[in-house]
């Protein structure tokens, strides 16, 4: 059974400090890993897809990376408006469309 | 709109009631799914479905029914409602690229409430 493990639940920081999130996951050969940003009362939005270990994605202040055994997305010197839940995703070669989720962290970014 | 809608985006209903939750999408994507997202959980997927007229069980589909006669909308239907079914309902779809990974576009969710 494929599982995703998102640590740590909630993040807390100050404008401009650096941080990581982590992503745990184990999945029978991994088709892609996923990462989603979600705001309050809004529906999950795509951010990146990582295929193989030592892959990485950059988008703004965001830099995502792959392991085999987990993903770490960097946030490098955060505004407010990045604050957000983000979810991790992993879909198996064997589970076509389907995807497992993580239960996300919810990042604050104080001014 | 060009995108995925879900209506209705709030209902309030009582419990033994049935409720229809529809989603539309106008990607002509093939995939469609159905997910739930309650307070500190991730999305647990009830339905998916790869193709109209394909559809197949998620994690947690027990008192919930689905049906996809077109590509474009997935209605997702609670037929009696209970107070554990109380949740955001969130709708999305993802269309395969070159047998690649699908990344998956999500609907703005409905929330339930059952009294």
């Amino acid at each position: 059974e494929d599982q995703v493990t998102q640590s740590p639940e909630a993040l807390r920081l100050q404008e401009g400090e650096s941080s990581s999130l982590n992503c745990s996951y184990t999945v029978s050969g991994l088709r892609g890993l996923f990462w989603y940003r979600q705001d309050p009362g809004k529906g999950p939005e795509f951010l990146f897809t990582l295929y193989s270990a030592g892959e990485e994605k950059e988008k703004e202040r965001l830099k995502a990376t792959l392991t085999k055994k987990e993903s770490f997305l960097h946030i490098t010197a955060p505004k407010p408006e990045d604050s957000a839940t983000y979810l991790c995703a992993v879909q198996a070669r064997t589970n076509a469309g389907k995807s497992t989720f993580g239960d996300g962290t919810t990042l604050t970014v104080k001014p | 709109d060009a995108g995925i809608t879900q209506s209705p985006r709030y209902k309030i209903t009582e419990t033994g009631r049935q409720v229809t939750l529809m989603c539309h999408q106008t990607w002509s994507h093939s995939y469609m799914f159905w997910y739930r997202q309650d307070l500190g959980h991730g999305l647990r997927l009830i339905y998916y479905s790869a193709a109209a007229d394909i559809t197949d069980k998620g994690e947690v589909p027990d008192g919930y029914v689905v049906s996809r006669s077109k590509t474009e909308n997935f209605p997702l239907t609670l037929e009696s409602a209970t107070r554990s079914q109380t949740s955001v309902y969130f709708c999305a779809s993802s269309e395969p690229f070159r047998d690649t990974t699908y990344e998956q576009y999500f609907g703005p969710g409905t929330r339930l409430t059952v009294t």
